[in-house]
């Protein structure tokens, strides 16, 4: 069965700071993707990335960057000089090629960024 | 604009009764997903469907029940034997695919128990 664990409950950085979020994921397929999704306090879900696990290649979105390891099934995401409208709930998920494709979420990392 | 709305944003609902959480979305995604958040919990899925007058159980669908006459809408009814049914409910869309389809979300509506 697949899973994504977030080992991270909440961070707390200042401004400026960079701050990494980690995901780790377990799964039996071959063919699979990795999500990221930013929670902010409205409640709606915005996708950043997504990324499948033949593409092993680091992203990066301005102050956003990924880093996907399959040697150590890992999904990390980076935020370069953090600003406070970073301050959210982030999710990492991961859906199967096999089946209907559903998606499975982490518990999600809370991070708040003071001035 | 294309989107996904949700309705009600905040839903109240007395012990016994049965509720209905409207989703609508005009993006032309044959798959829908209904989703239930819990503090601490992240989302988990109770039901799917991947095109019109078909749908699945997801991982939690005890107490819920859904019908998907038309491609545009995914409503959600929370029956009276879900026995907790506070939370925040978000529906989400997608073309259908092999898992490497975005889902996109709508806002969301927060259930609460009187």
């Amino acid at each position: 069965a697949q899973k994504v664990t977030q080992a991270q409950t909440e961070i707390s950085v200042v401004e400026k700071e960079d701050v990494t979020l980690d995901c780790v994921y377990e799964t039996r397929d071959t063919t699979y993707y990795l999500f990221w999704y930013k929670q902010p306090p409205s409640g709606e879900l915005v996708f950043l990335i997504r990324r499948n696990s033949f593409d092993e290649q680091n992203e990066i979105s301005g102050r956003y960057s990924w880093n996907f390891q399959k040697s150590t099934s890992s999904f990390n995401f980076t935020i370069t000089a953090s600003q406070v409208v970073d301050s959210a709930v982030y999710f990492c998920a991961l859906s199967e090629a096999s089946g209907y494709s559903t998606l499975t979420f982490g518990k999600g990392t809370m991070l708040l960024v003071s001035p | 604009d294309g989107g996904i709305t949700q309705s009600p944003k905040y839903l109240f609902r007395k012990e016994g009764q049965n509720v209905t959480l409207s989703c609508e979305q005009n993006l032309n995604h044959d798959a829908m997903y209904w989703y239930r958040q819990d503090p601490g919990q992240g989302l988990r899925l109770i039901y799917y469907s991947q095109i019109v007058n078909d749908f699945q159980k997801g991982d939690i669908a005890e107490g819920y029940s859904v019908s998907r006459e038309k491609k545009e809408s995914f409503p959600l009814t929370v029956t009276s034997a879900q026995k907790n049914p506070t939370a925040f409910y978000l529906c989400a869309s997608s073309t259908p695919g092999q898992g490497e389809e975005t889902q996109y979300f709508g806002p969301g509506t927060r259930l609460l128990v009187l």
